[in-house]
């Protein structure tokens, strides 16, 4: 079965800390992705990688960062958390063109 | 810039009633349109999706309906059931790459 494994269900961090999200895909998909869930703006796109070593910004890059050193992992790293960016992290893979597949999330708050 | 709208952001149908909800995009290079259906805890699964080169697609009691000439697309679930209560999300991407997504709909169905 696909799985999109998300490392943390929830995450408390204090403001100015570096945080680390965490995705691992078991699906040898070339794409992943990095979105952001908030209420009345549904999924917007922060980064996304169709290759190892590669990324492109989405929609909403400011304040974030990624890394992917191996096919199957993609990171997003926070420099500076910061309480705008309390939400919660969707990180989805996908061979091109087909269907996307989730993982269940990371809600993260930053006090 | 919101590329894909979505209405109503919430919706609360009866048992065996009609679900309609609504997208409109601006950006007519789009070429693949989903639906993800998102249950609480969960990351959004796909659920259904359509090209424009056909005005709809059924699968079982789900249908979308979509008007080219008007950039809208829209989800029509049939014999609304209680199991159907979920928070869902159109989306558009060109070439089937990187998803745009709608706000988000939360739908109840009443017993």
């Amino acid at each position: 079965d696909v799985k999109v494994t998300q490392s943390s269900r929830y995450l408390v961090k204090r403001t100015g800390e570096k945080v680390f999200l965490e995705c691992v895909q078991d699906m040898d998909h070339e794409n992943m992705f990095w979105y952001r869930q908030d209420p009345g703006l549904g999924l917007r796109l922060i980064y996304f990688s169709y290759d190892v070593k590669m990324k492109e910004k989405g929609d909403i890059p400011e304040g974030y960062s990624v890394s992917r050193e191996k096919k199957e992992r993609f990171s997003l790293i926070l420099e500076s958390a910061s309480t705008n960016q309390t939400s919660m992290y969707l990180c989805a893979s996908s061979l091109i063109g087909l269907r996307f597949y989730f993982g269940a999330g990371t809600r993260l708050s930053v006090l | 810039q919101q590329q894909v709208k979505q209405s109503p952001q919430s919706l609360i149908v009866q048992k065996g009633g009609i679900s309609i909800i609504n997208c409109a995009y601006e950006n007519t290079a789009f070429d693949y349109f989903p639906w993800y259906q998102q249950f609480p805890g969960k990351g959004p699964a796909l659920l259904i999706a359509i090209r424009p080169d056909v005005s709809e697609k059924k699968e079982g009691r789900f249908t979308i309906s979509f008007n080219k000439s008007a950039k809208q697309f829209s989800l029509h679930i049939m014999d609304s059931q209680p199991g159907d209560s979920a928070t869902y999300f159109c989306a558009a991407s060109k070439g089937a790459q990187k998803l745009v997504f709608g706000q988000g709909t939360r739908l109840t169905i009443n017993p």
